[in-house]
């Protein structure tokens, strides 16, 4: 079956970047998408199709996607950016299956 | 305001049924791809299942195939899911989450909680 590979934790003081990695095979033919997840919440959408914010995501926020790796960076982190971090993306086989990565803890200290 | 309030979760025995509603409001419910994802206690999120706008496509994850059951009423506006013959492993918060063509799951409920325990 298909999978996303994240790193478990990345760890930045405030202000620094913050880049997360997803890993997957079929990225060079399907979107990255990114999803923020604070404790005890649902999950918010903070980067779509690789590259593109929605309206209200902050532009510290930003996407980018080469090969099969995509990342997701956060420039000049904030205290409150520190959550869990999920890619997802659908396989290329013809099986459309979605899949999440296993997510990344971003603690920002 | 889109909104999407799930509810029925609750606890089950193993080998026990739930069937859990999701209901949305807010925007127009026969337009959108709807799916069903999860996180078990201190777990990562798993896509479990999709719909499409007029449910005449669904999928699901291998871990559920053959006993979850996708639905949508579009009169109703609401989203199903049909669980059978449930295990301490589909023990998760269960979230609804709106497919959009560009952005992909952009609006998610708040979960509901289904516990499979003897």
């Amino acid at each position: 079956s298909y999978e996303l590979t994240q790193p478990p934790s990345v760890s930045v003081s405030p202000g620094q970047t913050a880049r997360i990695t997803c890993s997957g095979d079929a990225l060079p033919k399907k979107y990255a998408y990114w999803y923020q997840q604070k404790s005890g919440q649902a999950p918010v959408l903070v980067i779509y199709e690789d590259t593109k914010r929605p309206s209200g995501i902050p532009e510290r926020f930003s996407g980018s996607s080469s090969g099969t790796m995509a990342t997701l960076t956060i420039s000049g982190a904030q205290v409150e950016d520190e959550a869990d971090y999920y890619c997802y993306s659908t396989d290329s086989s013809g099986n459309h299956r979605r899949v999440f990565g296993g997510g990344t803890k971003l603690t920002v200290l | 305001e889109v909104q999407l309030v799930e509810s029925g979760g609750g606890s089950v025995q193993p080998g026990g049924s739930l069937r859990l509603t999701c209901a949305a409001s807010g925007f127009t419910f026969s337009s959108y791809e709807m799916n069903w994802v999860r996180q078990a206690p201190g777990k990562g999120l798993e896509w479990i299942s999709y719909i499409s706008s007029s449910g005449s496509t669904i999928y699901y994850a291998d871990s559920v195939k053959g006993r979850f059951t996708i639905s949508r009423d579009n009169a109703k506006h609401s989203l199903y899911l049909q669980m059978n013959s449930l295990r301490a492993e589909d023990t998760a918060v269960y979230y609804c989450a709106r497919e959009a063509k560009a952005e992909g799951f952009d609006y998610w409920g708040q979960g509901t909680l289904v516990t499979v325990s003897s």
